[in-house]
Order: C-alpha cells, then structure tokens, then sequence
C-alpha cells in the first residue's frame, strides 16, 4: 500500500502560469481533500470530494479547480498562478475510524510550490 | 471566534519533560476529537482519536477531552528528540463524510 501519493513534490512557477497538482490513493477510500498549509495559519481546506462524480467548495477554493477523475484520484488545478498561492499543498483521504461513525483522514507527503 | 483554537507555540523543553498540548473548540456538535503529529517536511499522521469525554492512554501519550469546558489535550511523558514535530488538534461530528476541522498545530522541540 503506497497510501496517498502525490506528484509533484515540489515545483517553481511563474505568475500567470499554469499547473495541475496530482492525488492518487490506493486505499479504496470514497472521500478525498485538498489543503493549503501556510505558516500561522494551519491546515485550510480548498475542495473536498465526498464520492467519485462529486466535488464541493471549502474554506479557500478561490482561483482553484479540481477534478475527481475516478475513486483513486483527485487533482488540484491553479490556472492562472498569482505569488499568493505559495504554499504546501497536501491531498488526503477518508475513511470510517474503527467501530465508530466518523472519518479520519490520511495525508500525502505534499507539494511544495512556489509562485514568483 | 474560531470553532477551533490552538496555543500557537513553539514550545522548546529538554528530554524527559512532561509536555501538555491544548486545545478549546466553540462547536458543541464536534464529538470525535484527534491529534495530528506531522514531522517537519512531511504530511500530518494520526497520532490518537478519542470520542466524547475522558482520557486515552497509548504508551507515552495521553488524550484527554473534557466535552464541558469544551477543552482537550495531548500530554507527552517522558519526551523524547524524536517527538519534536508539530502537533495538530483536529475534531469530527458524527457521520460518515464528515470533515474535520483543525487546529493551528503547535511546533514542538524537545532538546536533548
């Protein structure tokens, strides 16, 4: 079991450019998130997709879009890069904690990105 | 106010101390209530969950939630180098999908 994956660990861009942030899990989970991690201001959410076909806002979605391609994957998009998207970006899954009737989540190792 | 709060640390003490993570939280409906430990570089792990109030021991870790003074905590006995990582408080309503909502995380060094 690889967990969750993503790619690419880090990456430099431009202001204006574009890039697609990749998620995949191996764990047959339905539910799957994308995060920003800034210093001070924790773990934020963007998206979440609760189930394959489905995807809704979270606390910061704006100038980001995503794609639930399938159960295992789920991408990030920045279409057009601005320097106050510089963060660590990490995807994470769900599922049922053991004998109980909430999720807990498992995070992938994270993209560093970088918006000059 | 935000439904979760977080002391923001850091917080630096030498091997062998007893260290005490703390969270408050606003929303009465949060019933499931999780530590994150993330290590600098990497993703955040579950460390501990506990449901409702009262204390759960695993090894040199206790969780403990008190639902009435909306309050938790993480208590580390014995810390160890290897505990220093940032430590986030995370807390769940029942049913499944539910999302979590996090802490800040609290950055903690333990010096040999």
């Amino acid at each position: 079991n690889a967990g969750v994956t993503q790619t690419p660990k880090f990456q430099v861009l431009k202001t204006g450019q574009s890039m697609t942030l990749q998620c995949a899990q191996d764990m047959n989970h339905n539910s799957m998130y994308w995060y920003r991690q800034d210093p001070g201001m924790g773990l934020r959410l963007i998206y979440y997709s609760a189930s394959e076909g489905t995807t809704d806002k979270g606390e910061v979605p704006n100038g980001y879009n995503v794609s639930r391609l399938n159960k295992r994957e789920f991408s990030l998009r920045l279409e057009s890069a601005a320097p106050s998207q510089t963060s660590v970006y990490f995807c994470a899954s769900s599922h049922p904690l053991k004998n109980t009737v909430t999720d807990t989540q498992y995070f992938g190792p994270g993209t560093r990105l970088t918006v000059l | 106010q935000k439904e979760v709060e977080q002391d923001p640390g850091p917080l630096s003490v030498p091997e062998g101390a007893i260290v005490s993570l703390n969270c408050t939280y606003s929303n009465s409906a949060f019933q499931y209530f999780m530590w994150y430990r993330q290590y600098s570089r990497k993703g955040p792990e579950l460390l501990m969950y506990t449901y409702s109030s009262g204390n759960k021991e695993d090894g040199r870790f206790t969780a403990q939630v008190d639902k009435s003074s909306k309050y938790i905590s993480l208590f580390i006995r014995d810390s160890q180098p290897s505990d220093s990582a940032t430590y986030l408080c995370a807390m769940g309503r029942t049913g499944a999908n539910s999302k979590l909502t996090f802490g800040k995380g609290i950055t903690l060094s333990v010096r040999p």
